[in-house]
């Protein structure tokens, strides 16, 4: 299968601990996505990658949140000091070029739960 | 902000019936309405990317139309199965010239045997 794959799928931590999440794209794409989806509500945007280059970030995403794409493939998304309020599932999807107009491709998610 | 809203947030329909529902979006600096379904567990799945005014699009028993002029889309399943069971998100494209897709909360579908 050579979709979009996340890793892990669950990750259970403590309030104040540092979490990565890692993010494989489909391996053509240059553009990869992340959003954030917490319960009741849709997903929403955080921040885009073009091949390795940061281009938007949303305000939603605070100093505690950091992404990168270092060669132009996978993604790694960190976040510090973990607060209640990060407990969310946090997508990755990828799309050829255009955001907007080309089918973005999600994985299945990571879903972070902070106690 | 772009505002995505999707109605009704749940619904449940017996096999074999018919069903819709919509998603309304801000129609100025429209580009594009995506509609996705997304089983539990599951990554979520693109159904269609819609650009034109008009536009309708086809998948098996699925089917989506577009009205960018008063900002609106429905989608409809024909003949619901079990399988289609899922929630369907709409999203369109995020102002101020974002790449980010701004998603509505999605309408949840349960089909009962």
């Amino acid at each position: 299968d050579t979709g979009v794959s996340q890793d892990p799928r669950h990750k259970i931590t403590k309030r104040g601990q540092n979490v990565t999440f890692r993010c494989d794209p489909i391996s053509e794409h240059n553009r990869l996505y992340w959003y954030r989806q917490t319960l009741g509500q849709g997903p929403e945007f955080l921040t885009y990658f073009q091949n390795e280059a940061q281009l938007e970030k949303s305000r939603l995403l605070s100093d505690r949140f950091s992404a990168e794409r270092p060669k132009g493939s996978f993604s790694t998304l960190e976040i510090q000091r973990t607060e209640q309020g990060d407990s969310a599932m946090y997508l990755c999807a990828s799309s050829w070029n255009r955001g907007d107009t080309d089918t973005q491709y999600f994985g299945p998610g990571t879903r972070l739960t902070v106690l | 902000i772009l505002n995505v809203e999707q109605s009704p947030q749940s619904l449940h329909v017996q096999e074999g019936d018919s069903t819709n529902f919509t998603c309304s979006f801000p129609s100025s600096n429209f580009y594009a309405l995506h509609w996705y379904r997304w089983e539990t567990a599951k990554s979520p799945e693109a159904l269609f990317v819609m650009t034109l005014n008009g536009d309708e699009k086809k998948k098996g028993r699925i089917s989506a139309t577009l009205n960018t002029k008063e900002g609106y889309s429905y989608l409809y399943i024909k003949g619901s199965q079990p399988e289609d069971s899922a929630t369907y998100l709409c999203a369109s494209y995020s102002g101020g010239g974002a790449d980010g897709l701004t998603f509505g909360k999605g309408t949840h579908l349960i089909i009962q045997p």
